[in-house]
């Protein structure tokens, strides 16, 4: 089996700081996502990519950045943190855009 | 609007009754998934439905594409159900969430 690693666990910012959260899968997936999971709510698209280089957005990709540089890994950037976007930032992959997506434990998002 | 709207918000069952968690859909969805997130926030794979119905152990979920639902029955639940239950569906490459239901067991 694989398994989906996001750093850090845990990420404290300032407000209007860029942060980066990353996120690596050995399962050999080609489809990642980024979710954002507000407290007590349930989780909103942000980013996701089909493939190496390719970028499409979610319905929540305003004041964020992807990147998909390599096939095992895709990053988000918080361009401007701010304090009501606190939240747990949660990654998947699938191989090929279909079938089951798995999850990482996620990186909760701390603004002070 | 929201795509996925999931039903009922909250549950309370006794240990060894059950129920089902329903998500409505406003557009034709080609799959649904359904995950539980525990107490750590861990979601858990469930179930991943192109059409038809599965069943493992005590749950069993159904994924009605052209009426534009997906239900998960719980029978005999158990403490351990305890926790948060959404719906993943999608009509392309993105998988959109239900707001989630927060299931408690109680003795």
């Amino acid at each position: 089996g694989g398994i989906i690693t996001q750093t850090p666990k845990f990420l404290i910012g300032q407000e209007g700081q860029k942060l980066t959260l990353k996120c690596q899968q050995n399962f050999n997936h080609d489809t990642m996502y980024w979710y954002r999971q507000d407290s007590g709510k349930g989780l909103r698209l942000i980013y996701y990519s089909i493939t190496e280089n390719d970028l499409q957005k979610g319905d929540l990709s305003e004041g964020y950045d992807a990147s998909r540089e390599k096939k095992s890994s895709f990053s988000l950037t918080v361009t401007s943190a701010q304090k009501n976007e606190m939240a747990v930032f949660l990654c998947a992959s699938r191989g090929q855009g279909t079938g089951q997506l798995y999850f990482g434990e996620g990186s909760k998002l701390t603004v002070l | 609007g929201d795509q996925v709207e999931q039903s009922p918000s909250a549950l309370s069952l006794h240990e060894g009754t059950g129920s089902a968690l329903r998500c409505n859909f406003t557009t034709t969805m080609r799959a649904v998934q359904w995950f539980q997130q525990n107490s750590r926030g861990s979601l858990i794979n469930l179930f991943y439905l192109a059409s038809g119905t599965k069943e493992n152990g005590r749950l069993k979920s159904t994924f009605n594409s052209k009426e534009s639902y997906s239900t998960l029955h719980i029978r005999d639940a158990q403490l351990e159900d305890s926790g948060t239950y959404f719906c993943a569906a999608e009509a392309n490459n993105a998988p959109r969430f239900g707001a989630g239901t927060k299931l408690s067991v109680k003795p």
